[in-house]
């Protein structure tokens, strides 16, 4: 099952700028989360929309912010960028019903320099 | 607040040998619990979850409440496990469907 793509696969930002993630997710996936892995780490949740409202938030800043579309498409923002946001970002869906395990895209590797 | 404690970054083992990866958690509920592996320059994908009660590639994982474990077993290793291993938690409902994943547990399986 690879119903979950990311763009672009690789990206390196200065800091200070802003960057847009993307993330198309399989028809019928409701759910969508963000999480953000750094080298060596598990990943982190950023932020989850259902419906394209969100509805859960991690321990994460206002400069993250997300969208999600009706399409099953969905983005994920970052302003004013620091090095810290260096990092592997994930996006994930899934069904509403049983099962509840997600699916995962294959990321997007984001470099600030 | 959801928890989950993977205490061994790195396990190696020899192949044919029995595996077991560790994994606690803390929750104020019903979690589903699930293992994630990540192979060399692979997407992370689904290895089990605990309310299906399958075996996936001779994995098992038993859900322990008591002891809120959720330990990732296999009675003989092979060299294609050798892979990042994550134990991950999720609420039912809404905003707890998030998941919360450990640190991982890096496996290899050595010939």
């Amino acid at each position: 099952e690879t119903g979950v793509t990311q763009s672009p696969t690789h990206l390196i930002k200065t800091r200070g700028q802003q960057v847009t993630l993307r993330c198309s997710s399989q028809s019928g996936h409701n759910t969508v989360s963000w999480y953000q892995q750094a080298l060596g780490q598990g990943p982190q949740f950023i932020f989850q929309y259902y419906r394209e409202e969100e509805n859960g938030r991690g321990n994460f800043p206002p400069r993250f912010s997300g969208l999600q579309f009706p399409n099953y498409s969905s983005e994920l923002n970052v302003n004013a960028l620091e090095l810290d946001d260096s990092a592997l970002y994930l996006c994930a869906s899934r069904w509403e019903v049983l099962p509840y395990g997600y699916t995962f895209g294959s990321g997007t590797r984001l470099t600030v320099v | 607040a959801q928890r989950v404690t993977q205490p061994e970054k790195l396990l190696s083992v020899f192949k044919g040998a029995p595996v077991e990866l560790k994994c606690n958690y803390s929750y104020s509920g019903s979690p589903e619990l699930f293992w994630y592996v990540q192979y060399s320059r692979q997407r992370l994908q689904l290895l089990l979850r605990h309310i299906s009660r399958e075996s996936i590639k001779g994995f098992t994982a038993d859900l322990n409440k008591g002891e809120t474990s959720f330990h990732l077993k296999k009675p003989f290793a092979q060299e294609e496990d050798s892979a990042m291993y994550y134990c991950a938690l999720s609420g039912l409902k809404g905003s707890g469907s998030r998941l919360t994943f450990g640190e991982g547990t890096q496996l290899t399986v050595n010939p």
